[in-house]
């Protein structure tokens, strides 16, 4: 069955600088790949998804991931990050309708 | 479209009880995923259904059940409560179709946090 493993329980940044989730996965067939962001309280929101095609993702909130099938990675951007994008952030990968999420990383945004 | 909605928000229950939370989905959507998530183990899959029928199941005791309605609506039940059931219960729907391979993007409710004292 397909795995992800997203690297680094907490992440944190600077307002105003890079961020970098990252996230590997393991399937035996093409995979779905997502992220979601989930805020205190609430529940999970997608922020991008990979199905076919382009390989770079743009996501809402300025959010971008790459699919590299040779790394079998999905890692997570956004050039500057923002107060507001303090949140955990998952990781997901879909085969089959059978969606397995990554343990999460909390990332925490500094003034 | 209204979003993914589940009742109660929160709830108290005590070793023992048994609880039911209820999901509707978003107008449309007619695969319902359920789950569990803790600080300690993360989000963990509990079961989907699809047309009144489980499709998937997590590796979740019997305890842990659930059912879906003709309108798509679902609810999960927990049975014989114990304290490590104490988590976010979650529920999301996806458009996914009978057919075909599916995206399975999934819309999340907000949860329902249960506490079992």
């Amino acid at each position: 069955a397909q795995s992800v493993t997203q690297l680094g329980s907490h992440v944190s940044v600077s307002e105003g600088a890079l961020v970098l989730l990252r996230c590997n996965y393991s399937s035996s067939v093409p995979p779905y790949l997502f992220w979601y962001v989930q805020y205190p309280n609430q529940g999970l929101q997608l922020l991008l998804k990979y199905t076919t095609g382009a390989t770079l993702v743009k996501g809402i909130n300025g959010f971008e991931a790459e699919f590299k099938k040779s790394e079998t990675s999905f890692h997570l951007t956004k050039p500057s990050a923002h107060m507001s994008d303090a949140a955990e952030y998952f990781c997901a990968v879909s085969v089959s309708n059978d969606m397995r999420f990554g343990a999460g990383t909390r990332l925490t945004v500094k003034p | 479209k209204a979003g993914v909605t589940q009742t109660p928000r929160y709830l108290i229950k005590t070793r023992g009880q048994q609880v039911t939370l209820s999901c509707s989905p978003i107008s449309g959507h007619r695969s319902v995923s359920w789950y569990q998530q803790t600080p300690g183990q993360g989000l963990q899959f509990l079961f989907e259904y699809f047309s009144e029928t489980q499709r998937n199941k997590g590796n979740f005791p019997g305890r842990f059940s659930g059912r879906q309605f003709s309108n798509s609506r679902s609810e999960m039940n927990v049975s014989t409560l114990e304290l490590g059931d104490s988590a976010l219960y979650l529920c999301a729907s996806s458009p996914t179709e009978a057919g075909g391979r599916s995206y399975n993007e999934q819309f999340f409710g907000p949860g329902t946090r249960l506490t079992v004292l």
